[in-house]
């Protein structure tokens, strides 16, 4: 079965400051999607990035950054001069694979990070 | 471009009562989802619909049932509510090529 672990249940720091969050996942599909979404305190959900498995270049959007290693199962999300915007609920996300269901995506979450960014 | 519309947002039932928690969504997406959302579990799927015409269980479905009303709606019903069912709700939608799109929740006390 999939699984995605957070470890990291809250992460506090001051503001500028770089932040890591880690997120290790299982599967035994070869094939499959890795998501990060932000929930920040109004509640939403906010699509962050989509990674397939057979693409483990790291991504970089501005001061967002992800690392995703197949070797060691992990899917990590980086913030690079924090602002207290970025404050929020981050969860990584797993699919799992929907075979012969065009566009059907089961994603599996994790518990879900609290950073909270102090001015 | 509203996107995944839920209503209410809001809702506090009595035990036993029941509901239905409406979702809707104008992507033309073929895929419907409800999760719910508990404080240190993530969001864990309660149904899902592949396309219009399906639905199938997911992790927990237990205590609710679905209907996949036509493309754009994809309800959700609590047919005795149990204060185990406090929750905040989401609705999302996709198809293959998109990530999922959420609504903006439903939070929901049983009392």
């Amino acid at each position: 079965a999939q699984k995605v672990t957070q470890a990291q249940t809250e992460i506090s720091v001051v503001e500028k400051e770089d932040v890591t969050l880690d997120c290790v996942y299982e599967t035994r599909d070869t094939t499959y999607y890795l998501f990060w979404y932000k929930q920040p305190p109004s509640g939403e959900l906010v699509f962050l990035i989509r990674r397939n498995s057979f693409d483990e270049q790291n991504e970089i959007s501005g001061r967002y950054s992800w690392n995703f290693q197949k070797s060691t199962s992990s899917f990590n999300f980086t913030i690079t001069a924090s602002q207290v915007v970025d404050s929020a609920v981050y969860f990584c996300a797993l699919s799992e694979a929907m075979r012969g269901i065009q566009g059907a995506q089961k994603l599996v979450f994790g518990q879900g990070t609290r950073l909270t960014i102090n001015p | 471009n509203a996107g995944v519309t839920q209503t209410p947002k809001f809702q506090v039932l009595k035990t036993g009562q029941s509901m239905t928690l409406q979702c809707a969504q104008d992507m033309n997406h073929n895929s419907m989802y409800w999760y719910r959302q508990d404080p240190g579990m993530g969001l864990r799927l309660i149904y899902y619909s592949a396309s219009e015409g399906t639905t199938d269980k997911g992790e927990v479905p237990n205590g609710y049932n679905v209907s996949r009303l036509n493309k754009r709606e994809f309800s959700l019903r609590l047919e005795s509510a149990a204060p185990s069912q406090t929750s905040v709700y989401f609705c999302a939608s996709t198809t293959g090529s998109s990530p999922l799109h959420f609504g903006n929740g439903t939070r929901l006390t049983v009392t």
